[in-house]
C-alpha cells in the first residue's frame, strides 16, 4: 500500500511555457502532499506543503506565483511551473501522507528540462 | 545553511561486509530522523527512523543509532549486499514523525561490490 505515482516522469520544453505536473495517492487519502526539488548533487528541498482544499504554504524564496499548487481532492496534487526558464530545470517529487500516516510516501519525481 | 549534512559523498564496501552511513545535525529541534533510499530516476523509499527519545533502532539488516549530544546519526547495514547500492538520504523532522517537513541531507552514494 501508500503508492504515490507522478505525471509525466520526463518533460522537456521551450522556455517561456509552462508545465503542469500531477501527484496521485492510488490507494490512500492523502491530507497532505509536499512537493520538493532536487538539484544535481543537492539534496532535496522542499518547496511546498498543500492540505487538501486548503491554499498551500511555501518555503522561503519558492515564488508561489511561478509555482501554482492545487491539491483539489484527497488523491490529487498538482504543480504549476509557469513561464518556466532553463533554471527550473530539475528533478521534482512530491509526497504524500494520509491522516493516520507517521512517514511520507514519495512518488517517483519527474525531470523537467527547460530549454 | 545546511542543517542537515552527510559529509561523505560517496561510499564502496564488499558485500557481505558492514555499511556505515553518517549524518549530522545543527538544529536541536529536530525531534525525528530517517533514512531513506533512493535509485536513479525513482522517488526516495523510506528505510528507517529513530525518535530523539531513543539511542537505537533495528530493522533486519538496518540499525539506526543516535547520538543526541553530538547531534550525530549513522545507519549500518549488515550485511551488505549489491542490492544496497543505492544513494541513501538522510533526514530530520520538527515533529509528528516523518509526516511532517522534512530537512533532507545531499545523500551518500553506497556501493556494495560482489
Amino acid at each position: 500500500g501508500a503508492v504515490v505515482s507522478q505525471h509525466p516522469s520526463r518533460v522537456i520544453c521551450k522556455s517561456g511555457t509552462s508545465v503542469k505536473i500531477e501527484c496521485r495517492s492510488l490507494d490512500f487519502q492523502a491530507t497532505t502532499m509536499f512537493w520538493y526539488r532536487q538539484f544535481p548533487k543537492k539534496s532535496l528541498m522542499l518547496m511546498a506543503t498543500s492540505n487538501e482544499g486548503s491554499k498551500a504554504t511555501y518555503e522561503q524564496g519558492v515564488e508561489k506565483d511561478k509555482f501554482l499548487i492545487n491539491h483539489a481532492s484527497l488523491t490529487l496534487s498538482t504543480l504549476t511551473v509557469t513561464s518556466a526558464h532553463p533554471e527550473d530545470s530539475s528533478f521534482y517529487i512530491c509526497s504524500a501522507r494520509g491522516a493516520f500516516h507517521d512517514t511520507q510516501y514519495f512518488g517517483p519525481g519527474t525531470r523537467l528540462t527547460v530549454l | 545553511d545546511q542543517q542537515v549534512k552527510q559529509n561523505s559523498p560517496s561510499l564502496s564496501v564488499q558485500e557481505g561486509r558492514i555499511s556505515i552511513l553518517n549524518c549530522d545535525y545543527t538544529n536541536s529541534m529536530f525531534d525525528y530522523f530517517l533514512w531513506y533510499k533512493k535509485y536513479p530516476a525513482e522517488g526516495p523509499t523510506f528505510l528507517i527512523s529513530i525518535s530523539s527519545i531513543k539511542d537505537k533502532n533495528e530493522d533486519g539488516r538496518f540499525t539506526v543509532f543516535l547520538n543526541k549530544s553530538a547531534k550525530h546519526l549513522s545507519l549500518h547495514i549488515v550485511p551488505s549486499q549489491p542490492g544496497d547500492s543505492a544513494v541513501y538520504f538522510c533526514a530530520a523532522s520538527l515533529g509528528k514523525g516523518g509526516s511532517e517537513k522534512l530537512v533532507f541531507g545531499k545523500g551518500t552514494k553506497l556501493t556494495v561490490n560482489p
